[in-house]
């Protein structure tokens, strides 16, 4: 089956720093990757779009110059948290899909900012 | 308007038991619609979807447009069921929107 993988699984940082999350789809090529947030017990929202080669597309309430994404290859995506701050501990998924299939998701990254 | 309703965060059974998961929606147009499960400290995967028709792991889910609702059903509960469960809709340019998830608890 199709799978997706996430690094770091947990990041600890301290405030002001900025944090990468890289997520790699490992046997099938990604056009799309999704990136989410997840608080505990709570539902997943969307945070963004990415398609390879092209602009994010940003949720409306999402700071797109606080968390930039990049889908720089049709396996590969990054999340840069920037200037991290506390409120943005959270667990943070991305999926991919090929084109209009199924989404498969990583197991997620714990961030936490002291 | 998309969205995606799980009225209950809480489901606790006894095993053997009955279970269904209540989830409506709104959409407008033909809805695509997907049941995903998360155990305990593993990734989010996907239980079923509405156009396959299949049953997973004893699960079910049909469709109702009238009712504007997906809910799932087991006849039998099963321990290892307990999860956290989430509705989710196809929503434009592919994106899914995800009800508030429902945490089921399947008691011996």
């Amino acid at each position: 089956g199709a799978v997706v993988s996430q690094h770091p699984s947990r990041v600890i940082c301290k405030s002001g720093t900025s944090v990468k999350i890289e997520c790699r789809s490992l046997d099938f090529q990604a056009t799309t990757m999704f990136w989410y947030r997840q608080f505990p017990k709570k539902s997943l929202m969307l945070m963004a779009t990415s398609n390879e080669g092209s602009k994010a597309t940003y949720e409306q309430g999402v700071e797109k110059d606080k968390f930039l994404i990049n889908h720089a290859s049709l396996t590969l995506s990054t999340l840069t948290v920037t200037s991290a701050h506390p409120e943005d501990s959270s667990f943070y998924i991305c999926s991919a899909s090929s084109r209009w299939d199924e989404q498969f998701f990583g197991p997620g990254t714990r961030l936490t900012v002291l | 308007a998309q969205r995606v309703t799980q009225p209950e965060k809480l489901l606790s059974v006894f095993k053997g038991a009955p279970v269904e998961l209540k989830c409506n929606y709104s959409y407008s147009g033909s809805p695509e619609l997907f049941w995903y499960v998360q155990y305990s400290r593993q990734r989010l995967q996907l239980l079923l979807r509405h156009i396959s028709r299949e049953s997973i792991k004893g699960f079910t889910a049909d469709l109702n447009k009238g009712e504007t609702s997906f809910h799932l059903k087991k006849p039998f509960a099963q321990e290892e069921d307990s999860a956290m469960y989430y509705c989710a809709l196809k929503g434009w340019g592919g994106k899914l929107i995800f009800g508030q998830g429902t945490e089921l608890s399947v008691k011996p």
